[in-house]
């Protein structure tokens, strides 16, 4: 069945880093453009970026923008968050989310999560 | 930003009885609302896009309306699997969700 799986997430220190991958199955992955999207623990969510299904065009929400690179390789169907310069609130579960289209900027297919906590 | 406001915070309700749940934006987004469902510990489910077009395999009972500002997700009578916490989210000016309304059992 279309799934994602995300990995990579663990405990790192304040202005570390990270590289986080979403692993896609059972659908057709260069057809779509692809989202991380966040939930910081008992809070609501909150959209990080987004890359178009050819890696063309990258686009990022402003709290991330500069810190964080989106990318992706087609070839081997895995999604990447590259996070930079870490800081305590960016402590989260982290999603890896389909859209809909490329893009159409709904959500129709989401991963289980990653934590990333970011701790001292 | 465009801010998506959420009314109310937390719903109390019975098995059976319907829902109406308000999102307003801050600014007028045509119909590019949607509406996801989160269950504890699991991923958001998308259930409805372009305000009132219901996602795949969602069921009837769910429903959205609304149009430039303000938008609501009813569901018509509520089954003990809809109790939840329900976002909208806005595609117009970038990406921005709601805060979320949490549906509790009565």
């Amino acid at each position: 069945q279309v799934q994602l799986v995300e990995s990579g997430g663990g405990v790192v220190q304040p202005g570390g880093s990270l590289r986080l991958s979403c692993a896609a199955s059972d659908f057709t992955f260069r057809d779509f453009a692809m989202h991380w999207v966040r939930q910081a623990p008992g809070k609501g969510l909150e959209w990080m970026a987004v890359i178009r299904n050819d890696g063309s065009r990258k686009y990022y929400g402003d709290s991330v923008k500069g810190r964080f690179t989106i990318s992706r390789d087609n070839s081997r169907n895995t999604l990447y968050l590259h996070m930079d310069t870490l800081r305590v609130e960016d402590t989260a579960v982290y999603y890896c989310a389909r859209d809909t289209g490329d893009p159409r900027w709904y959500f129709d297919v989401w991963g289980r999560g990653t934590l990333v906590t970011v701790s001292s | 930003e465009l801010v998506l406001t959420q009314s109310p915070a937390t719903l109390s309700l019975s098995p059976g009885e319907r829902a109406t749940l308000s999102c307003r934006a801050s600014q007028s987004v045509a119909s590019y609302i949607a509406w996801y469902q989160q269950k504890p510990g699991q991923a958001p489910r998308l259930l409805i896009y372009d305000a009132s077009n219901r996602a795949t395999g969602i069921p009837a009972r769910f429903s959205g309306g609304g149009s430039a500002t303000d938008f609501t997700l009813t569901i018509s009578s509520l089954e003990p699997e809809d109790f939840a916490v329900y976002y909208c989210q806005q595609r117009s000016n970038w990406i921005t969700f709601g805060q979320g309304t949490r549906l509790d059992i009565k």
